[in-house]
């Protein structure tokens, strides 16, 4: 496999309920990261591993959300309690490889879409 | 406070014609800008990047421009094709050591029409 795989690609949710997305970086990458995207916007940093550790976390990612890479491989996102606002496309990117040195350059997997009605 | 535009919600050409896209932004010194492109229901797809000291880069029908002063990027498709139709993100890089800092643009849609 040589991209970025997610999983569900699309969960539909009633309010409240917990829901979990899966990421499986780039097997050589050894950063991992969770955006959020909204209709009509650009992707929003809610936080990133380096190797099993994690680094940084948005205030965009509130209590109800947690996020895990237990074995620097692949990695969970978490909403517990979710809301109608939490409804957007969660995508993970992995970084690593033929960046030019200091770039950021980003391998995004497909997404997952969550639905809360 | 940081701020990133890219030009118009939609652009629609005609094949063959040449996109140009703006990418604007203020309050940012990035050391390197990146575009993406992104399909609907699909995550964004790396296209290209431009350093800060470089005027211009080309890949293919591709070339982006970089102008620090003006805090302007173009990002041209020539000879573009109904298959060019997508969002076109760019994304301002600080060069940080960690892509937590790339600020990502609301993105343009461009629709070539055959």
């Amino acid at each position: 496999d040589t991209g970025v795989s997610q999983n569900p690609r699309h969960k539909i949710t009633k309010r409240g309920q917990n829901v979990t997305f899966r990421c499986d970086p780039i097997s050589e990458h050894n950063r991992l990261y969770w955006y959020r995207q909204t209709l009509g916007q650009g992707p929003e940093f809610l936080t990133y591993f380096q190797n099993e550790a994690q680094l940084e976390k948005s205030r965009l990612l509130s209590d109800r959300f947690s996020a895990e890479r237990p074995k620097g491989s692949f990695s969970t996102l978490e909403i517990q309690r979710t809301e109608q606002g939490d409804s957007a496309m969660y995508l993970c990117a992995s970084q690593g490889g033929l960046s030019p040195p200091g770039a950021n350059v980003l391998t995004f997997g497909a997404g997952s879409r969550l639905t809360v009605l | 406070s940081q701020k990133i535009e890219q030009n118009s919600e939609a652009l629609n050409i005609q094949e063959g014609k040449t996109a140009t896209l703006t990418c604007n932004y203020t309050n940012y010194s990035p050391a390197y800008l990146q575009w993406y492109r992104q399909d609907p229901g699909r995550g964004p797809v790396f296209l290209l990047l431009i350093r800060e000291n470089e005027k211009e880069k080309r890949k293919e029908r591709l070339k982006v421009t970089f102008d620090t002063t003006l805090k302007q990027s173009l990002f041209h498709i020539t000879a573009s094709q109904p298959a060019d139709s997508a969002t076109y993100l760019c994304a301002l890089d600080p060069r940080s050591g960690s892509a937590r800092q790339l600020t990502f643009g609301s993105g343009t849609q461009l629709t070539v029409l055959p």
